[in-house]
């Protein structure tokens, strides 16, 4: 069946940078039309689109937080990573990666929190 | 970017009532070349992540309560879920998957009156 983990911190300072990774089973990201997602949410507040990671190697991002996000992959090990630059607490939030098949996002992580403070 | 729109942002039910999410989208979201509306439906229940729940604006993901239906056409879509449940107190999300990049109404909170 298909899983997805994310893990990463809990805690990270202002102005750190933020690795986070989803770790997957039941899929692979070398199939055509398979993407990977980043998305997040502040606590009680709607759901945010990050980053996109197509099978081709493709990337998406949210325009708005291009310049601090990057994504890959490691199809070998089944892993997407995201990392996230000059963390602020308006970061704080559940960060969750999904599996993206034809546009829906079929499978979702649990989530990890992360929180911004020193 | 498609700008999706829900209203109300919340709603009170009684159980056993009928509950009714709109969305709306900034342009179609229709696809001509096969007369489908690329819009899905998400359920995220309190401290878990969001369900897939219905696509296509009316496919019912497996597994899914046939309380749940989905309509509308053009840029109107509509959430209905006919027998309100307690198990159903979550937080709605419509989408669209019809362009790059997918995005996602602010979400509707359903409670209990």
């Amino acid at each position: 069946q298909v899983t997805l983990r994310e893990s990463g911190p809990a805690l990270v300072k202002p102005t750190q940078t933020l690795t986070l990774t989803c770790t997957f089973s039941g899929f692979s990201l070398s199939t055509s039309g398979m993407c990977v997602i980043w998305l997040r949410q502040p606590p009680g507040k709607a759901l945010e689109r990050l980053a996109r990671i197509d099978w081709d190697d493709d990337k998406y991002y949210n325009t708005s937080l291009k310049t601090r996000l990057s994504i890959s992959k490691d199809t070998s090990k089944n892993q997407v990573i995201l990392t996230m630059t000059d963390m602020d607490p308006v970061d704080t939030g559940t960060y969750y990666c999904a599996r993206m098949k034809n546009g829906l996002m079929d499978y979702w992580g649990r989530g990890t929190l992360v929180t911004v403070s020193s | 970017d498609i700008v999706m729109t829900q209203s109300p942002d919340s709603l009170a039910v009684s159980l056993g009532e009928r509950a009714s999410i709109n969305c709306k989208s900034s342009q179609s979201v229709l696809d001509t070349s096969n007369n489908n509306h690329y819009l899905a439906w998400y359920q995220q229940k309190p401290g878990q992540p969001p369900k897939l729940l219905i696509y296509w604006t009316s496919i019912r993901e497996s597994g899914v309560p046939d309380r749940f239906s989905g309509s509308g056409s053009g840029t109107d879509f509509t959430l209905t879920i006919s027998s309100l449940q307690a198990e159903d107190v979550a937080v709605y999300y419509c989408q669209q998957y019809y362009s790059t990049p997918r995005t996602f109404g602010q979400g509707t909170t359903v409670e209990i009156k």
